[in-house]
């Protein structure tokens, strides 16, 4: 079992409120990922960090945002929830020494539903 | 464009049989591909890595296999048991960026029922 931990597991919250998703890893690991996840779809990376204070865009956008303060910290934020962005967010991290070996390890996921 | 497909969609079958899970994907250059399994309302775990050079994998009751030529990679799952109930999700990492990046198939829903 991967040492990445995702809080609040479940979260319902109504429009227009600003919410945090947590995501620590305690492996260490310099790079760092947030994905969303829809019924049936593919995951979509819509951020990712090489490591501290470095954080980028993925390929789906997303009007969240993210922050790297600390190596085993990845928060994301919404700053004003609408229901297009009930979804399934899951955080990754990786320790990206091997590119032919570079494991991602998955947290259990946050469950958003906003009404 | 780089994708993943995977066949069938959904699968249903009976305890103790076997099936198989496909995924044809067009990523390049390839790096390697695994096959992961997501518990529903979990995140995904790895089941196998397979390099280039590899052509079959095993993980206990899991195969996977890999034709690079043809770009087709299967997984194999004997003896099925009820925790097999999960989505299969086919990913294939390619060689041209450090972030290492990975490109996800939509999965295959198996269903073992007793």
């Amino acid at each position: 079992e991967a040492d990445i931990y995702q809080t609040p597991r479940y979260l319902v919250i109504g429009t227009g409120k600003k919410i945090t998703l947590e995501c620590s890893q305690t492996m260490g690991h310099d790079k760092m990922y947030w994905y969303q996840q829809d019924p049936g779809m593919e995951l979509h990376l819509i951020h990712y960090s090489y490591g501290v204070n470095s954080t980028e865009k993925g390929d789906l956008s997303s009007e969240s945002t993210v922050s790297r303060i600390r190596t085993e910290h990845f928060p994301l934020t919404l700053e004003s929830a609408r229901p297009s962005h009930t979804s399934q967010y899951l955080c990754a991290s990786s320790n990206g020494t091997s590119d032919a070996y570079n494991e991602q390890f998955f947290g259990p996921g946050t469950r958003l539903t906003v009404l | 464009k780089n994708q993943v497909e995977q066949s069938p969609q959904s699968l249903i079958i009976l305890e103790g049989k076997n099936c198989t899970l496909q995924c044809n994907y067009t990523v390049s250059p390839f790096s390697n591909l695994r096959w992961y399994k997501q518990d529903t309302g979990r995140g995904p775990v790895s089941l196998t890595i397979m390099t280039f050079s590899e052509n079959t994998k095993s993980n206990g009751r899991y195969t996977a296999t890999l034709d690079a030529d043809t770009k087709q990679s299967s997984l194999h799952i004997t003896a099925s048991q009820l925790s097999d109930s999960a989505s299969y999700i086919c990913v294939v990492s390619d060689r041209g960026s450090t972030l290492g990046r990975l490109y996800f198939g939509r999965g295959t829903q198996l269903t073992v029922w007793p």
